[in-house]
């Protein structure tokens, strides 16, 4: 299965890029990979979702590398709003029981 | 579009109690999935149902725990009888399809004391 591994915690400034990798060394090849945020008291957000290269949208980029072992979550220019728990997914693609949602990445931004 | 919305927000109750939490997808979503947050545990996916059907269920942590689909617009988690480990955030989600994101609800606080 393929799970996934992430970074328990991360520190930023506002204004500065932050990137968030997530290891899955185990992914399958029908497997998507996707982000979410979950703030307090509320349910995990979708951010953005691949399958391979580069992907971008109004909130953030994704990365991915041709063997598809890792990801990389970019956020630029964050703000505080955007402290929160990130979470790395991979699945969906033959079984939602590999939507793993692991430990998630705790980003706290600092002014 | 109105998302997946959950009832109760909030639920406290006494421990023996039946618990029940329900759930309505987002319209046209044929995947719907109860997810459950702890502290220790983080999030678990407890069952997922496919077009009303419960497809993997490998997740519920005991036959305290049942879920039904009775139609494409609603759902139920019900937990009988209710233990204080069961209290957690329950959230419900909803997927258009496979590999698609899914969409989660606001959640529901569950407390047994």
């Amino acid at each position: 299965l393929a799970k996934t591994t992430q970074p328990i915690s991360m520190d930023s400034y506002e204004g500065q890029e932050v990137n968030i990798t997530c290891s899955h060394n185990n992914i399958a090849t029908n497997d998507y990979i996707t982000w979410y945020q979950q703030f307090p008291s509320q349910g995990p957000r979708f951010i953005i979702q691949g399958y391979k290269t580069k992907v971008t949208n109004e909130v953030a980029s994704l990365f991915i590398p041709a063997d598809r072992k890792s990801s990389t979550l970019s956020l630029p220019r964050v703000s505080l709003s955007d402290t929160a728990v990130y979470y790395c997914l991979v699945g969906g693609g033959d079984n939602f029981n590999k939507f793993y949602f692991g430990s998630g990445t705790k980003l706290n931004v600092k002014p | 579009d109105a998302g997946v919305i959950q009832s109760p927000r909030h639920e406290v109750t006494e421990m023996g109690q039946e618990v029940t939490l329900r759930c309505k997808p987002i319209s046209g979503h044929d995947y719907l999935f109860w997810y459950r947050q702890t502290m220790m545990r983080g999030l678990e996916l407890l069952i997922y149902f496919n077009n009303n059907v419960p497809i993997d269920d490998s997740g519920m942590p005991e036959d305290r725990f049942s879920a039904k689909m009775p139609n494409a617009s609603f759902s139920t988690l019900k937990i009988q009888p209710s233990e204080p480990r069961d209290s957690a955030v329950y959230f419900c989600a909803s997927s258009q399809n496979r590999g698609n994101t899914i969409y989660f609800g606001e959640g529901s606080w569950l407390t047994v004391v």
